[in-house]
């Protein structure tokens, strides 16, 4: 069946650094991929979506690409601030799911002053 | 719009009540679908929705009855709670936005089984 795999959390880093999330999924068709962000205490937000091979997802300075080839959509941000700090998910839906999401497991994104 | 709006935000039972998690939306979306949040386990679909009247098992539906009666409204029924059922719960609505839908989801209800 299908299957998201995030990088193992959680993550620190200061303010302005460099963020890359690694996600990495399998499924059997040709899944949208999305990554969703959770703040604390709040429901999930879609953050930005691909739904094809070399698409690039981008929204509030975070980006991600589509890679068929490495089944991979790491989530990217040049310079992270205190308030990203949050819980970010990756997840996918094939053509036959319809509206269904599979998740990954979650990261959760420290960022310090 | 209030978007996606569930009830209560926190829950206590003992084993072996019963109790249904509200979730309404007012954007008419066709589909909706409720999920779990487990730590370490990102969220699992337990049940969803294409419409109204049509239901359908997702990934952990043991446990849990849905209907669907109307588009707005997505109740979902703890038969006979478990502690194993202790966890965030989820529901979300969504439409589909050319090659992929949008899922719309709500603040969330904690439930705990003691």
């Amino acid at each position: 069946g299908d299957s998201v795999t995030q990088m193992e959390g959680p993550v620190t880093l200061s303010e302005e650094a460099f963020l890359t999330i690694n996600c990495t999924y399998t499924a059997t068709g040709y899944p949208s991929l999305f990554w969703y962000v959770q703040y604390p205490g709040e429901g999930l937000q879609l953050l930005l979506k691909a739904t094809k091979a070399d698409d690039k997802g981008s929204n509030k300075g975070f980006e991600a690409t589509y890679r068929k080839e490495t089944t991979s959509f790491h989530l990217e941000k040049g310079s992270v601030q205190v308030s990203d700090s949050a819980v970010y998910f990756c997840a996918l839906s094939e053509e036959t799911s319809g509206s269904r999401l599979t998740f990954g497991e979650g990261t959760q994104l420290t960022v310090n002053p | 719009n209030a978007g996606v709006t569930q009830t209560p935000k926190f829950q206590v039972l003992k084993t072996g009540q019963s109790m249904t998690l509200q979730c309404a939306q007012d954007m008419n979306h066709e589909y909706m679908s409720w999920y779990r949040q487990d730590p370490g386990m990102g969220l699992r679909l337990i049940h969803y929705s294409v419409g109204a009247g049509i239901t359908d098992q997702g990934e952990v539906p043991n446990g849990y009855n849905v209907s669907r009666s109307t588009t707005e409204d997505f109740p979902l029924r703890l038969l006979s709670a478990a502690p194993s059922q202790t966890s965030v719960y989820f529901c979300a609505s969504s439409y589909s936005s050319g090659a992929a839908f949008e899922q719309y989801f709500g603040p969330g209800t904690r439930l705990t089984v003691t």
